[in-house]
This record gives C-alpha cells, structure tokens and sequence, in this order.
C-alpha cells in the first residue's frame, strides 16, 4: 500500500531549539519524496524534494531507504518556521500522496 | 514561477444547487492537474486526475457523478460540485505539475472554500 504517515500533529519548540518533522512511507517502487509548507493564509508550496538533497530556510531532509523515512530538520529554529508541513510521496504519475501534516509552532 | 489561480475563492450556495470550480495555470501548460480536498485541521485527499482532452481518473471512493471534471484546455480544468450537500462543505485545491520536464513538483492554487447551506 502507498501510504505517507507524519506521526506528530503538532510540534511545540522554543525558538533556537533544533526542530525534527517525522515522515515515514510506504512504497513498493523508488520513491520520490517531498516536503511541502503551508504559511498562514498561504497556500501550499514547495520547500524541498530529496532528489536536489538542498537546504532550504535552513531545513534539510534524507531519504533512508531502510528506514523508509525521510525525516525535515532544522538545527535553530526560528518564529517563521511556525507553518504547516506535509510530506508527500509521488506516485506513478505524477500523483501525490499526503501525510496527515505536522503543525508546527515556534514560540518565542 | 509556475502559477496556478483558483476560482473563486469562496462561494456559498444553496443546498440542491452546482457550483463550478475553476483551476487555471497562468503561465505554462497543465496537461495534467489535480483536484484535492481538504477538510478542517486534515491533510489533503486527492479527489480525481483531470487530463486535458480525455475523461478525469477519480480516486476510489470519489463519486464522478457528483463532482464533474472538465480539463477542455491545456490551462484550464474545472471541478463542478452537482446537487450540493451541506457534507460537500469543503476546502478545494487544485494543482498542476511544473513546467520543468522531469520534475514532479507540483504547484498549488489558493483553494477555493465552499459552502453549502
């Protein structure tokens, strides 16, 4: 089954703490993986895919093939990271499949 | 950049009554789009595949019936909501794959949110 799952529906870290988004998969071919951001009253855009390996506002993601993660990380996070985050998985066809999405808070 | 317009933005319509949803790509050509839908605090669930000169592929589950797709230009798709119900109340989102060949990028428009009294 293709199956995207972000366990953590809400992330809560002070502002400079490293911050971790959890993203595990299931897909029986090679995986493309995303990671999606939704700022408030924006809509959703791309922050980064594992093909490029970049960093992007500071965040970076690894594929783990053998753990089937691909794990968003930032080592300081800062209030404007404060936004939704989705991990996706492409599918054949350019289809893509959600996670749950992880919201996640930087407080001051 | 890649830029997908929805609209409306918002409608609210009569219980019984349809209601289309436009998706158009601004700047480059969508062969292919998506339509989403996204209910409060949820992630988005893929709704159907609109190809452009061909029938949409729906998702299981997703009555075709009741939520028509149209994709009559390489710009344009359109989602019409027939014989609305107050449980269609929903966020509707559409996307479109980048012009970039080879990249599974997808670009997102603004959603359109409705309701169904």
């Amino acid at each position: 089954a293709q199956r995207v799952t972000q366990p953590e529906k809400l992330l809560s870290v002070f502002k400079g703490a490293p911050v971790e988004l959890k993203c595990n998969y299931s897909y029986s071919g090679s995986p493309e993986l995303f990671w999606y951001v939704q700022y408030s009253r924006q809509r959703l855009q791309l922050l980064l895919r594992h093909i490029s390996r970049e960093s992007i506002k500071g965040f970076t993601a690894d594929l783990n093939k053998g753990e089937t993660s691909f794990h968003l990380k930032k080592p300081f996070a800062q209030e404007e990271d404060s936004a939704m985050y989705y991990c996706a998985l492409i599918t054949g066809g350019f289809k893509t499949i959600f996670g749950a999405g992880t919201r996640l808070f930087v407080k001051a | 950049g890649a830029v997908v317009s929805q609209h409306p933005s918002w409608v609210i319509c009569k219980s019984g009554t349809s209601v289309k949803i436009e998706c158009r790509s601004l700047d480059f050509q969508a062969t292919t789009m998506f339509w989403y839908r996204q209910f409060p605090k949820q992630s988005l669930m893929l709704m159907a595949t609109s190809n452009e000169g061909s029938k949409a592929t729906y998702e299981q589950g997703v009555e075709k019936d009741k939520f028509l797709i149209n994709h009559a230009s390489l710009t344009l798709s359109t989602l019409t909501v027939t014989s609305a119900h107050p449980e269609d109340s929903s966020f509707y989102i559409c996307s479109a794959p980048g012009p970039v060949s080879g990249s599974y990028e997808q670009y997102f428009g603004p959603g359109t949110r409705l309701t169904v009294t």
